[in-house]
């Protein structure tokens, strides 16, 4: 079946240390985003890709790094720069051209202990 | 600035009733789109319906319609018939610009509908 993949569903980690979510997408998608969402809070970007070896940041980047060096993959390290890294991460991907709707993976609940 | 706005936290409704969910926006891009999309409890972001600001009808999918006043820069979420299945978080998003551009979206803080048998 086609559709976006993260994995781990739950992860914990001491506090300093880095870890890596990963969002893994089989629709062929050229796009692909990192969002974070917080209790009570809405969804933030942290970081959008739209094409292979290119990304930007959003409004949130900062602790955070990321890689697009295959139009499949687009994983989210969250660094010990973070200063509250628990919080539930969804990855989305778009496909180009005149689709307007982002396909959001089941995400990623991270806490740092 | 660009904002969503969703002045809701939670709403009930009855089974079987419709319920509408607020949402305004502010954008100084003529050309934008608003999405409305599905949170239940698992996590996973459902999306629901979208409405271009060039569209001239309502966007409807299946129960789903939305109410677009582009005066008030207001676009509502009403569910018709409720179902317990509906049960969940709501969020309304913009994004601004064409379907071509960096497609970022802009979400609202969601309002909690619980349905009531």
């Amino acid at each position: 079946d086609g559709g976006i993949t993260q994995s781990p569903k739950y992860l914990f980690r001491k506090e300093g240390q880095n870890v890596t979510l990963s969002c893994e997408q089989n629709l062929n998608h050229d796009a692909m985003y990192w969002y974070r969402q917080d209790p009570g809070q809405g969804l933030r970007l942290i970081y959008y890709s739209q094409i292979v070896n290119d990304f930007q940041k959003g409004d949130i980047a900062e602790g955070y790094s990321v890689s697009r060096e295959k139009k499949e993959s687009f994983p989210l390290t969250v660094t010990s720069a973070q200063k509250n890294p628990t919080a539930f991460y969804l990855c989305a991907s778009k496909p180009s051209g005149i689709y307007n709707e982002q396909f959001f993976g089941p995400g990623t609940r991270l806490t740092v202990l | 600035a660009q904002k969503i706005t969703q002045t809701q936290p939670g709403m009930f409704v009855q089974e079987k009733e419709a319920v509408t969910l607020d949402c305004t926006y502010d954008t100084s891009d003529p050309s934008y789109g608003l999405f409305w999309y599905k949170q239940p409890s698992s996590g996973e972001m459902i999306f629901l319906i979208y409405q271009g600001s060039y569209d001239q009808q309502n966007a409807t999918e299946g129960r789903y319609s939305l109410n677009f006043q582009k005066a008030r820069k207001s676009a509502n979420l009403v569910i018709s018939a409720s179902q317990l299945g509906d049960s969940a978080m709501y969020f309304c998003a913009m994004r601004e610009g064409g379907g071509g551009a960096t497609n970022k979206l802009i979400f609202g803080t969601g309002t909690l509908l619980a349905v009531q048998p």
